[in-house]
């Protein structure tokens, strides 16, 4: 069965730093990959996504992820983090399982931005 | 306004007893998903339904049930049998190959 890790549980950042999180899957097939956020209080939103193609993927609010298939990493990344980044993120793999995708999900990183 | 509807938002439960969660959609996606969300665990899966009438255990269905009678409604009831029911329920759709939709989530919670 396949499986997300992030690495990274808890994360806390000024703003003006950069963010990097680390998300590595084990599914040696086609997969799809996501990157959600849940901020204080909201739903799950999607930031960004890759199915093909150009492997560095731009999402909302300034955040891109790229894929390193060699590596099974998709990394989000974020150059100037600001307050409103604070929130949880989760790393999802479509990861094809009996003429199915179903996704798996990480256990998620908290991001903390102090003013 | 298209999209998902769980309710209730918060719930009780007694121990030994049923309950029933809601999740209803309007946008005519065919799959749908309950996962639970603990802290420090991300989202784990506990059933998916792919078209109606059919549904799949997910990696953590001990305990629970669900129906998919219709496109629109697949409820999730936590039974008795689930011995660690206070949680985080979220529902999800998916029309493949878009990426999943998530509700707004219901607190389960044990008195």
């Amino acid at each position: 069965a396949q499986s997300v890790s992030q690495h990274n549980h808890h994360v806390i950042l000024s703003e003006a730093a950069s963010l990097e999180l680390g998300c590595n899957y084990s599914y040696g097939g086609t997969v799809n990959l996501f990157w959600y956020v849940q901020y204080p209080g909201q739903h799950l939103q999607l930031l960004l996504k890759y199915f093909s193609g150009d492997p560095l993927v731009k999402g909302i609010k300034g955040f891109e992820a790229e894929f390193i298939k060699s590596k099974f990493s998709f990394n989000l990344r974020k150059p100037s983090v600001q307050w409103s980044d604070t929130a949880e993120y989760f790393c999802a793999v479509n990861a094809r399982s009996g003429g199915s995708y179903i996704p798996t999900f990480g256990r998620g990183t908290s991001l903390i931005v102090h003013p | 306004d298209g999209g998902i509807t769980q309710s209730p938002k918060y719930l009780f439960r007694k121990e030994g007893q049923n309950v029933t969660l809601s999740c209803e959609q309007n946008l005519n996606h065919d799959a749908m998903y309950w996962y639970r969300q603990d802290p420090g665990q991300g989202l784990r899966l506990i059933y998916y339904s792919q078209i109606v009438n059919d549904f799949q255990k997910g990696d953590i269905a001990e305990g629970y049930s669900v129906s998919r009678e219709k496109k629109e409604s697949f409820p999730l009831t936590v039974t008795s049998a689930q011995k660690n029911p206070t949680a985080f329920y979220l529902c999800a759709t998916r029309q493949v190959p878009a990426p999943q939709h998530f509700g707004d989530g219901t607190r389960l919670s044990i008195l």
